[in-house]
């Protein structure tokens, strides 16, 4: 089975720019989610996709949006990027299951200048 | 809103030895579920163990164990026989029935450091 890939690995932008960050799920999976992971922090959650629509939010703007596809891979897109967004960006598949093991990517790491 | 506190920064242990790692948490759900996570340098989660609310056996996997306490509202790992690879991050999170089945609140953290 393959795993969760994210890219690119890195990345850099400066402020105000729009940035597209992709994940490609687990084979068989249908629900993704992303979550954004400050310095020293735990990671903090964005959105989740299933079957190609949002279903559910955590406490951010509505800069960050994401996209699904047919085949689950999915796109988290950042528009006027603020410093603030400088942080590691997980992707992480699942069945949909309340409760299972989520399967994460090695994340983007983004810094914003 | 649901809370997760680590409150140790920094563990160390000796190898072979047997360490604590702790975790509390707050939520107004009956029904969760309790995960503890471990990122090493390569960045990628990975799930060590998993409790469900309802179950009041904890939960065990090979080394790893831990001491969930409902009423207290206490989810700690216990890693027995530590091992250098056990080096890394460790992430308490906490998920529930409601919303996002995938929305998980998680922790600080807590650096964990094995010595030879």
């Amino acid at each position: 089975e393959t795993g969760v890939t994210q890219s690119p690995t890195h990345l850099i932008k400066t402020r105000g720019q729009q940035v597209t960050l992709r994940c490609s799920s687990q084979s068989g999976h249908n629900t993704v989610s992303w979550y954004q992971q400050a310095l020293g922090q735990g990671p903090q959650f964005i959105f989740q996709y299933y079957r190609e629509e949002e279903n559910g939010r955590g406490n951010f703007p509505p800069r960050f949006s994401g996209l699904q596809f047919p085949n689950y891979s999915s796109e988290l897109n950042v528009n006027a990027l603020e410093l603030d967004d400088s942080a590691l960006y997980l992707c992480a598949s699942s069945l949909g299951t309340v409760g299972e093991k989520l399967f994460f990517g090695s994340g983007t790491q983004l810094s914003v200048l | 809103a649901q809370t997760v506190t680590q409150s140790q920064p920094e563990m160390s242990v000796q190898e072979a030895e047997t360490v604590t790692l702790s975790c509390t948490y707050d939520t107004s759900e009956n029904n969760y579920y309790l995960f503890w996570y471990k990122q090493p340098p390569s960045r990628q989660m990975i799930l060590v163990i998993r409790q469900e609310a309802y179950k009041q056996q904890n939960a065990t996997e090979n080394r790893f164990s831990v001491n969930f306490q409902k009423a207290a509202k206490s989810f700690s790992l216990k890693i027995s026989d530590s091992q250098l690879g056990d080096t890394a991050m460790y992430f308490c999170a906490l998920g529930d029935y409601t919303g996002a089945n995938s929305k998980l609140t998680f922790g600080k953290g807590i650096t964990l450091s094995v010595r030879p």
